[in-house]
């Protein structure tokens, strides 16, 4: 079984600073990844960066990076420069065997 | 390059009836996955397709069903519909063939059902 938490419900940046978004899963699963996914108010659901379990190295992808700890099973989305367009449904998910298991998500919003 | 896409966009029901969703996964993938997001939560597994089977389920009772075409679209059915089925009905695709170990899952903007 597969579980994800999100404690952060909403949270809000202003335009140009740095949000870390926190994430901590379970999985019994010895192969798996990791993911963020940005769900917009349009609904539809976007990969923002993924993390191989097996890689120390943490992920970047432009202004989002993550902090993965395996250990302590936690897995927080770092969003630097905040833009506008980054308002929305942030997911963390986990994922084996192309099943995600997703957490609530936090409403992140960028105030100009 | 068409992404993937859902039909309808929207749709009302009553309780007791059935309904059918449809997905056409994106251009090159061969896998659909199904997924109801309730509304502020996050989307749960419903089952995926892969072959024109069903490969894998989540805990969803036997009212939720589905087909995979051999096309890859595939078509999610919902028996008996209850209040509790009113969400946003996800479909994701992505590529199986290779058999690698990941292959990330491009998803669709949703079907709306709503069940009266």
């Amino acid at each position: 079984a597969q579980t994800v938490t999100q404690s952060q419900p909403e949270m809000s940046v202003q335009e140009a600073e740095t949000v870390t978004l926190s994430c901590t899963y379970d999985t019994s699963e010895s192969n798996y990844y990791l993911f963020w996914y940005k769900q917009p108010p349009s609904r539809q659901m976007i990969l923002v960066i993924r993390q191989e379990a097996y890689k120390q190295q943490n992920a970047t992808e432009n202004r989002f990076s993550v902090n993965f700890q395996k250990a302590a099973k936690s897995f927080s989305l770092k969003i630097s420069d905040s833009q506008l367009g980054d308002t929305a449904m942030y997911f963390c998910a986990v994922g084996s065997n192309y099943k995600l298991t997703f957490g609530k998500g936090t409403l992140l919003t960028v105030n100009p | 390059d068409a992404g993937v896409t859902q039909s309808p966009t929207h749709l009302i029901k009553t309780r007791g009836q059935q309904v059918t969703l449809r997905c056409s996964p994106k251009s090159g993938h061969d896998t659909v996955s199904w997924y109801q997001q309730a509304l502020g939560q996050g989307p749960q597994f419903i089952f995926q397709y892969y072959e024109e089977e069903e490969r894998q389920r989540g805990n969803f009772p036997d009212r939720f069903s589905g087909h995979q075409f051999p096309n890859y679209s595939s078509e999610l059915n919902v028996n008996a519909l209850l209040l509790g089925d009113s969400a946003l009905y996800l479909c994701a695709s992505s590529f199986l063939g290779t058999g690698s170990s990941y292959n990330e899952q491009f998803f669709g903007p949703g079907t709306r059902l709503t069940v009266l």
